[in-house]
């Protein structure tokens, strides 16, 4: 969905290395969500964010760290990029429709990240 | 609790056929289901969503699902498979709200994945 843009695509990186990755929408939604997907583990869900101020940690969030930037923006950071950190990265949006329940999201791209 | 079982890693069907891939849910809430599609490289598209209006829900490129509270399935099918529909697809619940009070969303528990391969 061009709506919401990842980047890098894809990162090699190294042991120990910092690394930022960056999402950016154009649907005008307050919810964005950060996720990581594992062959046969399908999504799991690391932060997300109900607006600017608001930031919460998902069911897998040691050693990660986020900023929500702007409504637009989150940033996803591995501090200390570890081997177990290789993974197909997913940013997410949703909007507040009211029934939060019911909530759609939309994905982006994705971001390989590779860890040595 | 919720969770989402895709009972098939894998299916492989011939192009013209019908294509049925299984999932159950659980879930303690009134769930809302999804089912999502990825492409070799590409992002998440959602094929359709359940929401507790009808129970045959229609979606893109032909597909369909039946929202069945009695056996809690979500099954997707289409009558006629198409090489385009090579792709990993993934049955979604929603149902534990997260947050608290007018914050509340539904987290999105993923079922592992089915693998569609159709042949020529």
């Amino acid at each position: 969905d061009a709506d919401v843009t990842q980047t890098p695509r894809n990162r090699i990186t190294k042991t120990g290395k910092r690394i930022m990755l960056e999402c950016s929408q154009t649907k005008g939604h307050d919810r964005m969500y950060w996720y990581r997907q594992d062959p046969g583990l399908g999504l799991r869900l690391i932060y997300y964010s109900f607006d600017v101020k608001d930031i919460n940690k998902g069911e897998i969030s040691d050693g990660y760290s986020v900023s929500r930037q702007a409504q637009a923006k989150f940033s996803l950071s591995l501090e200390s990029a570890i081997p177990n950190q290789t993974a197909l990265y997913f940013c997410a949006t949703s909007d507040h429709s009211g029934f939060g329940m019911r909530d759609t999201q939309y994905f982006g791209p994705g971001t390989r990240l590779t860890v040595l | 609790a919720q969770s989402v079982t895709q009972l098939d890693s894998h299916v492989s069907v011939s192009e013209g056929t019908p294509v049925l891939l299984r999932c159950n849910y659980s879930s303690s809430y009134s769930p809302s289901l999804f089912w999502y599609v990825q492409h070799p490289n590409k992002g998440l598209q959602l094929l359709l969503k359940y929401t507790s209006a009808a129970t045959l829900v229609k979606g893109i490129n032909g597909f369909e699902a039946e929202f069945k509270k009695s056996e809690t399935s979500f099954h997707l099918t289409k009558p006629s498979a198409h090489m385009s529909d090579a792709a990993e697809y993934f049955c979604v619940v929603s149902g534990i709200p997260l947050g608290a009070g007018g914050t509340s969303y539904g987290k999105l528990t993923f079922g592992q994945g089915t693998i569609l391969t159709v042949h020529p």
